[in-house]
């Protein structure tokens, strides 16, 4: 079954300090992963997206991480800011004739000043 | 940019009536997508289209009906709203097959 699980589901840190946030799946065959921003009440809004051949992608202080092998992704937030506060979803693409995304519930960030 | 545009950013409907949630996109996209967000469900794809007059079942289409006559907007229509249907509501569009989409602010429906 395609999946795709995203950890923590919440997280706490201090403005200024650096997080991690992770995603695993079990979607094939795989097209692309990209991590998406979504402010409360908001749409999704695209930080980051990446292909089989891609293991970085950078988008100012955020970097995207993906292991094809072992099917995980990361997103590093560097230098945090009160604005980063939000849910951060990661959506895997599976290339089944039309494109099939299959979303994370989301890890939501609060930004503690 | 591309802009996705949904008519409205709350909506408050009785039971049982008809609505109409509409998304217009601006930059001559084919693909459009109409998803609903849950808390601890993630997004779930209600219907979708690839060109005008297209439509496809996504994974929860049942309630629901959408429209497609021009390329820039796509409708969604609840033929008649229950309680089960409050809800986050978001439409996208996309030019190409596996690439970038782009969302729209989304329409936050509650069913009274």
């Amino acid at each position: 079954k395609n999946q795709v699980e995203q950890s923590p589901q919440s997280l706490i840190i201090l403005e200024g300090k650096n997080c991690t946030l992770q995603c695993n799946y079990t979607v094939s065959p795989f097209s692309n992963l990209r991590w998406y921003k979504q402010d409360t009440g908001r749409g999704p809004v695209s930080l980051t997206i990446m292909t089989f051949s891609e293991n970085t992608k950078s988008n100012g202080r955020y970097t995207a991480t993906l292991d094809a092998d072992t099917k995980q992704s990361s997103l590093h937030i560097t230098a945090s800011q009160l604005s980063d506060s939000a849910s951060y979803i990661c959506v895997v693409s599976a290339k089944t004739g039309f494109q099939k995304l299959v979303f994370g519930t989301g890890t939501r960030l609060l930004v503690s000043p | 940019d591309v802009k996705v545009t949904q008519s409205s950013r709350y909506l408050v409907k009785r039971t049982g009536e008809k609505v109409f949630l509409e998304c217009v996109q601006d930059m001559d996209h084919e693909n459009m997508f109409w998803y609903r967000q849950d808390p601890g469900l993630g997004l779930r794809l209600i219907y979708f289209s690839y060109d005008v007059k297209m439509k496809e079942k996504g994974d929860i289409p049942e309630g629901y009906s959408v429209s497609r006559e021009k390329k820039e907007r796509f409708s969604l229509i609840l033929e008649s709203a229950s309680t089960n249907q409050t809800s986050m509501y978001l439409c996208a569009s996309s030019l190409e097959k596996y690439y970038g989409y782009t969302f729209g602010s989304g329409t936050r429906l509650t069913v009274v």
